[in-house]
């Protein structure tokens, strides 16, 4: 079964500055999505970022990034020039066919 | 920008009554979703809906849960006889078709409280 694991439930950041998120994961396929989603207070879950697994290129989107390792099944996500609004649960989830597995996931907190 | 929407925002309703929550997937989308998100722990698959069929189903999604994709763009989650444990965030995804199955986009989500 793949399950996937955010060590870490709560997190601190200073404005302006950056912070890791870790997520690992278990699988046996090679073939795989693995995405980071942001959940805000409004409880809405919005994707910020997507990785393909058989893409070597670690996946950007702005001020977002992830350090993808494959044979370590490791997926964090790097925030850089954190926000106010960047304040949220964050989770980290696998995708493989029709079947999406989410982590527990970490409250960032950013403070000004 | 297309997005998901899902109605009502809010529903309140006795245990042992029935639900129905509705979701409008993204327009030109093929694979329907439902998850949900019991408060304070992480978000959950139920089950997912293609080409008018269940194509997966968690162990969750027992009798008392059903699907339907009445018309061209609703899709529904019905629960039969809700019960206490029902209560939480249900989420509606949707994604396309082709490579860009990938990634599902959710809707805002249903807050269901079962008194």
């Amino acid at each position: 079964a793949q399950t996937v694991t955010q060590s870490q439930p709560e997190m601190s950041v200073q404005e302006a500055e950056t912070v890791t998120l870790s997520c690992t994961y278990d699988t046996s396929e090679s073939d795989y999505y693995l995405f980071w989603y942001k959940q805000p207070p409004s409880r809405q879950m919005i994707l910020v970022i997507r990785q393909e697994a058989y893409k070597q290129q670690n996946a950007t989107e702005n001020r977002f990034s992830v350090n993808f390792q494959k044979a370590a099944k490791s997926f964090s996500l790097k925030i850089s020039d954190s926000q106010l609004g960047d304040a949220a649960m964050y989770f980290c989830a696998y995708r493989f066919n029709n079947d999406m597995r989410f982590g527990a996931g970490t409250r960032l907190t950013v403070k000004p | 920008e297309p997005e998901v929407t899902q109605t009502p925002s809010h529903q309140v309703t006795q245990m042992g009554q029935e639900v129905i929550l509705r979701c409008v997937p993204i327009s030109n989308h093929l694979y329907f979703y439902w998850y949900r998100q019991i408060l304070g722990q992480k978000v959950e698959f139920l089950v997912s809906f293609y080409n008018n069929e269940i194509s997966e189903k968690s162990e969750i999604f027992d009798d008392q849960f059903s699907v339907e994709r009445p018309d061209g763009s609703n899709f529904t989650l019905k629960i039969r006889s809700t019960k206490l444990e029902d209560s939480a965030m249900y989420f509606c995804a949707s994604s396309g078709g082709g490579r860009s199955t990938d990634t599902q986009y959710f809707g805002p989500g249903t807050r269901l409280t079962v008194l």
